[in-house]
């Protein structure tokens, strides 16, 4: 079935760095990809998204990358804060249905 | 994300009890859907619902039920055949179908007496 494959499931970074998260997809036929940030015990929080008719999006320290031959994306923090510090959850979707297939979260800890 | 709103915040089931939660928008979102996520997981897809007087069941449906009688409202009840309820509950609307973005309600956490 469709799967969103998320790795790593723990970060720890130091201020100041950059982190990355990756997602892979299984079904081509997906065209949508957002991530959310959650805090704990708060709602999940669209932070970037991107479409499958372009390879990057950035948003002052985010950026997202999509690579639709190898059917993965990829979250990117440069400069991280101490308030980085989430869960974050990747998802894919495609057009005509309703449902994102989400990944299953990266904790990440920015350490000061 | 801030026009929608979950109640309650925290809810105790006792055994064999059936449970209601709110979700309410004010977006004039045509989509809306159910989450479950427990604890240290991803989100897993209760219900949804594409329209007024439709809904659809998603990936663990089992021991939940659904209405959709206002396009503001799609309140979740939990019923006592779900044998493992206590969860964080997570509501979220959309615009309309497919590939567009999903704002999600600040949930309600259900525990059981």
């Amino acid at each position: 079935g469709e799967n969103v494959e998320q790795h790593p499931s723990t970060l720890s970074v130091q201020e100041g760095d950059s982190a990355v998260i990756k997602c892979t997809y299984s079904d081509s036929a997906s065209n949508y990809f957002p991530w959310y940030k959650q805090e704990l015990g708060k709602r999940p929080q669209l932070i970037i998204d991107i479409r499958s008719n372009v390879g990057e999006k950035k948003d002052q320290r985010i950026a997202v990358t999509l690579n639709k031959t190898a059917k993965h994306f990829s979250l990117h923090i440069t400069e991280t804060q101490p308030e980085d510090s989430a869960v974050y959850f990747c998802a894919a979707s495609k057009g005509g249905t309703y449902k994102y297939i989400f990944g299953t979260g990266t904790r990440l800890k920015v350490l000061a | 994300d801030g026009g929608i709103t979950q109640s309650p915040k925290y809810l105790f089931r006792k055994e064999g009890q059936n449970v209601t939660l709110s979700c309410e928008q004010n977006l004039n979102h045509d989509a809306m859907y159910w989450y479950r996520q427990d604890p240290g997981q991803g989100l897993r897809l209760i219900y949804y619902s594409q329209i007024v007087n439709d809904f659809q069941k998603g990936d663990i449906a089992e021991g939940y039920s659904v209405s959709r009688e206002k396009k503001e409202s799609f309140p979740l009840t939990v019923t006592s055949a779900q044998k493992n309820p206590t969860a964080f509950y997570l509501c979220a609307s959309s615009v309309n179908r497919g590939s567009e973005t999903q704002y999600f309600g600040p949930g309600t956490r259900l525990l059981v007496l």
